[in-house]
């Protein structure tokens, strides 16, 4: 079964304005650890966020925020204020803690965003 | 923050020869690294896990003696490709977690492998 859902076509969206990445995920590991990594064309693979299973609040880093719900199982990415660098291919993904140390992330198929001047 | 390297970048080899990637962790230990494979506009999948000094644990699907991994420190993981065909060019990218750490997972630069 597919654990990591990224369903969204290519997203646009203008410069300076903010917009959501979708992801929605499926575990029946009570821990767990969401994660948003974002690839631009040169291929390196650059962290962005993490959420927690356990957090209370919706983590946050900059720019970046994620729209945790747990019930749903949504862990969708916030850009704020989009920049011309922000372009790029995006990856949610998880980790199921109880599999132990060599607990692996699973990927989502990613969204390419693109964003306009 | 940490750093992962990987050499070579980029490769070009011809069919049936071997090729070998490496993955190092320049500024933390890393007891366990990952090595994924990802084709054009697609999502990285894993092929295996190595922890240092024993042996690796392929995916489903990943033939082991095509693809020898060896994890022979803590700071040094290697992807040896074995008699490579054309449809083994990929992006192939390593992944290290330092040891101890939660959830903190580095990745690589990517090894783009094209055989002729």
């Amino acid at each position: 079964a597919q654990k990591i859902t990224q369903t969204q076509p290519g997203m646009f969206v203008q410069e300076k304005e903010a917009v959501t990445l979708d992801c929605t995920y499926d575990t029946s590991d009570p821990s767990y650890g969401l994660f948003w990594y974002k690839q631009p064309s040169s291929g390196e693979m650059i962290f962005l966020i993490y959420q927690g299973s356990y957090d209370q609040q919706n983590a946050t880093e900059g720019r970046y925020s994620l729209n945790f719900q747990k019930a749903r199982k949504s862990a969708n990415l916030v850009i704020s204020a989009s920049q011309l660098g922000d372009s790029a291919m995006y990856f949610c993904a998880m980790r199921e803690v109880y599999t132990g140390a060599n607990s692996k992330l699973t990927f989502g198929k990613g969204i390419t965003l693109s964003v306009r001047p | 923050g940490a750093v992962v390297s990987q050499h070579p970048s980029r490769v070009i080899c011809k069919s049936g020869t071997s090729v070998k990637i490496e993955c190092r962790s320049l500024d933390f230990q890393a007891t366990t690294m990952f090595w994924y494979r990802q084709f054009p506009k697609q999502s990285l999948m894993l092929m295996a896990t190595s922890n240092e000094g024993s042996k690796a644990t392929y995916e489903q699907g990943v033939e082991k003696d095509k693809f020898l991994i060896n994890h022979a420190s803590l700071t040094l993981s290697t992807l040896t490709v074995t008699s490579a065909h054309p449809e083994d060019s990929s992006f192939y990218i390593c992944s290290a977690r330092q040891t101890g750490a939660t959830y903190e997972q580095y990745f690589g630069p990517g090894t783009r492998l094209t055989v002729t």
